[in-house]
């Protein structure tokens, strides 16, 4: 039962490398999401897929970019690392019925030095 | 002011206390509410959806007052494992996708 999987789970950089999250859900959801969560805040939107083809952006978008691949995959991208994208990384999935909630992976710990 | 608000806790409770978590939020179209958890240095879970009648599952009850746009969990004979951060989740749909935002948290730790 693998849900929402996400690679890889630890990833140190070093700044201005690249870089890409990926992210895959078996649950046949519409929709996808990439959030940043940093320590005292909530979980911030980076990027969501509201359905394969279509990507739009969150409240953080600035210095990232996605990829929805298929239904399945939606990946994370970091064309040019800064410190300040030192975060832990979560990839989500739901059914766009707003009674569903989203299923999250289980995080990419990504430092930037 | 941020769309959903926690208190930050800690909350330290011994085992056996009850202990109850408050949200507001800010969005009065907000549709759909959760409470998920999240252990330390994992992800958030669902713990369980809130309905405008209040629901319970368990040792868990959730309460949804629309009209304070506020949203409480209770959770009763608190155990060790109950330790984590409970995060306030509010959904509302906005351009077609299923837009969640979350609270920062309020952290619980249950103690012998």
């Amino acid at each position: 039962n693998a849900g929402v999987t996400q690679t890889p789970k630890f990833q140190v950089l070093k700044t201005g490398q690249s870089m890409t999250l990926q992210c895959a859900q078996d649950m046949n959801h519409n929709s996808m999401y990439w959030y940043r969560q940093d320590p005292g805040m909530g979980l911030r939107l980076i990027y969501y897929s509201a359905s394969e083809g279509t990507t739009d952006k969150g409240e953080v978008p600035n210095g990232y970019n996605v990829s929805r691949l298929n239904k399945r995959e939606f990946s994370l991208r970091l064309e040019s690392a800064a410190p300040s994208q030192t975060s832990v990384y979560f990839c989500a999935s739901s059914d766009p019925d707003r009674r569903q909630p989203q299923h999250f992976g289980d995080g990419t710990r990504l430092s930037i030095l | 002011r941020k769309e959903v608000e926690q208190d930050p806790g800690p909350f330290n409770v011994p085992e056996g206390a009850t202990v109850a978590f408050n949200c507001t939020y800010s969005n009065s179209a907000s549709q759909s509410f959760f409470w998920y958890r999240q252990d330390c240095r994992k992800e958030p879970k669902l713990l369980m959806s809130v309905y405008s009648s209040g629901n319970e599952d368990g040792r868990f009850t959730a309460q949804l007052n629309r009209a304070s746009q506020y949203i409480s969990l209770l959770i009763r004979d608190s155990k060790l494992s109950d330790s984590a951060t409970y995060l306030c989740v509010v959904n509302s749909v906005s351009g077609g996708y299923n837009k969640l935002i979350f609270g920062a948290g309020t952290r619980l730790a249950v103690h012998p």
